[in-house]
């Protein structure tokens, strides 16, 4: 099994862009987070899904960002405008519900 | 609001002693337990799972779990200077469906030859 994979690996984008983080679950699982990690936050949840739905957004820092599971096996997380504020590393892990979950490389995203 | 604390660190132990990392976490409903390493510009990476109460062995590394005081730990030992990295605490509310995973903040460790 690959893992769980993400693009792109590196971006760096202007203020007031959109951008797009993808993500690939592992085979077989029904879980999905998506984490977003600095230095001064440590690694924080923004949404978690399980079967598709997601049940807990609580850490989505604002209306410009906004995450999809359009199947299964894909997540999308979206920021729109994107700021500089936004620059970190974002992680998307996947597990099968009540078991350990696996992480992605991250992207590693730069807003100047 | 569920929150897992760490001791800060940073920790530094010479090789071939016991480093001990431990955390604190504030919801009682949590029923498992994770510790992730995670070397500097990788991502973490699982290294041990607690489910119940007690003491949980694979090679080198013991985690600890006490719900009463709720209180997670991982014992290393043996360190090598290969095990210098941030350990991640994680607690999850998989007894529910829901399944939320939360994370300290991360201890760096480093191991010293």
């Amino acid at each position: 099994d690959a893992g769980v994979i993400q693009s792109p690996r590196h971006e760096v984008t202007e203020m007031g862009q959109e951008v797009t983080l993808r993500c690939k679950l592992i085979s077989g699982h029904n879980s999905l987070f998506w984490y977003r990690q600095t230095m001064m936050r440590g690694l924080e949840l923004l949404i978690y899904f399980n079967n598709n739905v997601p049940i807990d957004d609580s850490g989505m820092p604002e209306d410009r960002f906004s995450a999809k599971m359009p199947n299964a096996s894909f997540s999308t997380l979206k920021i729109q405008p994107s700021e500089p504020r936004d620059s970190a590393v974002y992680f998307c892990a996947s597990s099968l519900t009540n078991t350990e979950a696996f992480f992605g490389q991250g992207t590693r995203l730069t807003v100047v | 609001q569920k929150e897992v604390e760490q001791n800060s660190g940073p920790l530094s132990v010479p090789e071939g002693a016991i480093a001990s990392l431990n955390c604190t976490y504030s919801d009682r409903g949590s029923q498992s337990f994770f510790w992730y390493r995670q070397y500097s510009g990788k991502s973490p990476e699982l290294i041990m799972s607690i489910y119940s109460n007690g003491d949980k062995e694979d090679g080198r590394f013991t985690a600890q779990l006490n719900k009463a005081s709720q209180y997670v730990s991982l014992l290393i030992r043996d360190s090598q200077p290969s095990d210098s990295a941030t350990y991640l605490c994680a607690g999850s509310d998989r007894g529910s469906t829901l399944g939320r995973l939360y994370f300290g903040r991360g201890t760096q460790l480093t191991v010293w030859p």
